[in-house]
Formats: structure tokens, sequence, C-alpha cells
């Protein structure tokens, strides 16, 4: 079983419209999750992170966690084209709090 | 801030060859990792220091040493390098201050022929 499984992708979305992106991890003592944007030819880099149930709100961007599902999503709201990128979901391993693994990413294009 | 520095951007290089890839953080940041970045693989851990004096093994060790030098510096070496090492490499550092979020820098992209 992978440990952290993203939608497959790619996934395309109107200008304006709401983008979901959808993470599953397989490690119940995974307690920092995260999610990083990366343009193609780029770095990773941080879009937000989430340590406790519930949802995180940043701008347009929203992260939810639910702990008992195993289950982390990021939404962004009022997506532009410049949102058109790769979104990788990266989990903290159980017993390590600072050892992330990472989903493959899910391509995501903001079509104007 | 430089954040996290990474050189070379570009090596090709022969197989059987060797060669060090640099990495520098003036973040203060505790901990470092690299990673490997391959077409439908994701990111993956080659090594990790979550301090300085100390090295791990991440997922993919093999063909690959690294030294901490110092808090800034962490070197990945690959002593003989193979086709199959063909990758983009990133160098990312953390600390228990930042909430442990891991800051990557630009990335090193190595051909193996």
């Amino acid at each position: 079983q992978k440990e952290v499984e993203q939608n497959s992708g790619p996934l395309s979305v109107p200008e304006g419209a709401i983008a979901s992106l959808n993470c599953t991890y397989s490690d119940r003592g995974s307690q920092s999750f995260f999610w990083y944007r990366q343009y193609s030819g780029k770095s990773p880099e941080l879009i937000m992170s989430i340590y406790s149930n519930g949802d995180k709100e940043d701008g347009r961007f929203t992260a939810q966690l639910n702990k008992a599902s195993q289950y982390v999503s990021l939404l962004i709201r009022d997506s532009q084209p410049s949102d058109s990128a790769t979104y990788l979901c990266a989990v903290t391993r159980g017993g390590s709090n600072y050892k992330l693994t990472f989903g493959k990413g899910t391509l995501l294009t903001v079509n104007p | 801030n430089a954040g996290v520095t990474q050189t070379p951007k570009f090596q090709v290089l022969k197989t059987g060859q060797s060669m060090t890839l640099q990495c520098a953080q003036d973040m203060n940041h505790n901990s470092m990792y690299w990673y490997r970045q391959d077409p439908g693989m994701g990111l993956r851990l080659i090594y990790y220091s979550a301090s300085e004096g100390t090295t791990d093994k991440g997922e993919v060790p093999n063909g690959y040493n690294v030294s901490r030098l110092n808090k800034r510096e962490f070197s990945l070496r690959l002593e003989s390098a193979a086709p199959s090492q063909t990758s983009v490499y990133f160098c990312a550092s953390s600390s228990r201050l930042a909430g442990e979020t891991q800051y990557f820098g630009p990335g090193t992209r190595l051909l193996v022929l």
C-alpha cells in the first residue's frame, strides 16, 4: 500500500472555479501535513501546513484534515491560471516529526 | 537571506565519474535533506541529517554518500555515477521552530550518460 496517495490527475478547472485536491495517508502516527506547489522546472514551495483536525484557511486556500479518515485536502477558491502547477501532499512519518513522505503530486491546470 | 542554495544548477557526467552536489542554508535550521525527483516517482528521500554531526539513510541511499560539514552545509556525493542516477536533486532544510516545514533549494539537474 502506498504511504501517501493523491488524485492521479491531471485536474483541469475553469478560471474562477474551485479546485479540490485530495490526499490519503496510511501511517496513523503522522502528525504534520503539508501542501506544496511546484511549477514546472522549479522547486517545491510551501502552500499550507496543518497539524490538527478541521479546516485552515489562508487567502484563497483551505486545507482540511481528518485524522480518523486519514485524509487531507486542499481547496483553491477562485482558481487563477497562475495556480496551474503540480501540488504535492507531504506527511510526517509516525515516530519522526521531521521526515516527510511525499505523494506523487496532482497536476492542476486552470483554463482562462 | 538566500534560503537554501545548491550548486551546480546543471551537470552532465559520464558513467563512472564522480561528483559532489553542494547545499547550504542560512536559516539556522538543524535538519537537512537530500531528495531526488523522477517523473512518475515523486520526491524520494536519499539521505537526511537530523542535526549537525548526524546523517541517516532515507528511502534510496544506494550509490550515494553524504557529509554534514557544519550546521549550514550538507553535501551529496556520487562516487561512480550511473545512468539510473539521472534525476533532479533537491536539498531541503527544516527546524522545529519553523514547525518542521521543509524549505527547498532550486535543484540540480544531473544527466549521466
